[in-house]
């Protein structure tokens, strides 16, 4: 079956600490995108990529990197500089137009800092 | 700038209709989305506009007024299991794609 995962499922880091959340599809989208969520709130767009080794900065992408090496995988790495990282973390893909499709989500990763 | 509103919180009872609004102003506009989110899990597809006027899917109607910048989300014969958060979405132009812009998100309490 055809679809995006996230892994892993539940993400602790130690303050001052790099982790990377991984992202992966089999749909044969070009697009693909990662939002943060925070409790009682709607999500905010951190990064999004169009086209392999191609990617634009949303919202909120201070204190994040990610890379497109392969058109299956973006993962995103929350690096030291996230001052408040804990949030819940939601990979999507798309055609590249999106269009009446809109948005295949994952799972979510939450992350938690310790 | 962009702006997308939607209330934060609602009640309603099992069995009523329930009518969950989304204003918007957006710099480019092709579309807007609704997506259903049950705590802890991802946004799953509930309706796509893009021209004014009512979708009927189900118990599930969206309608988008784009002179406005309004469109709602209707759901009839309320379960239980409505019980969720709804999030209004645009889908705003950018750069020659497309990506979705969302609001905070609406939470549905759904009572017997």
């Amino acid at each position: 079956d055809g679809g995006i995962t996230q892994s892993p499922k539940y993400l602790f880091r130690k303050e001052g600490q790099n982790v990377t959340l991984s992202c992966e599809q089999n749909l044969n989208h070009d697009a693909m995108y990662w939002y943060r969520q925070d409790p009682g709130q709607g999500l905010r767009l951190i990064y999004y990529s169009q086209i392999v080794n191609d990617f634009q900065k949303g919202d909120i992408a201070e204190g994040y990197s990610v890379s497109r090496e392969k058109k299956e995988s973006f993962p995103l790495t929350v690096t030291s500089a996230q001052k408040n990282p804990t949030a819940f973390y939601l990979c999507a893909s798309s055609i590249r137009q999106a269009g009446g499709y809109g948005y295949t989500f994952g799972s979510g990763t939450r992350l938690t800092v310790v | 700038g962009q702006n997308i509103d939607q209330p934060t919180e609602m009640t309603a009872t099992e069995g009523a209709i329930v009518q969950i609004n989304c204003t918007y102003q957006t710099s480019g506009f092709n579309g807007l989305f609704w997506y259903q989110q049950h705590a802890g899990e991802a946004p799953t597809f509930l309706s796509y506009n893009v021209l004014d006027g009512l979708e009927e899917k189900g118990r599930f109607s969206s309608f988008l007024s784009r002179s406005k910048g309004y469109s709602y989300l209707l759901l009839k014969e309320l379960q239980m299991k409505d019980s969720a958060s709804y999030l209004c979405a645009v889908l705003q132009p950018s750069g020659g794609y497309n990506k979705l812009i969302f609001g905070a998100g609406t939470r549905l309490a759904v009572h017997p």
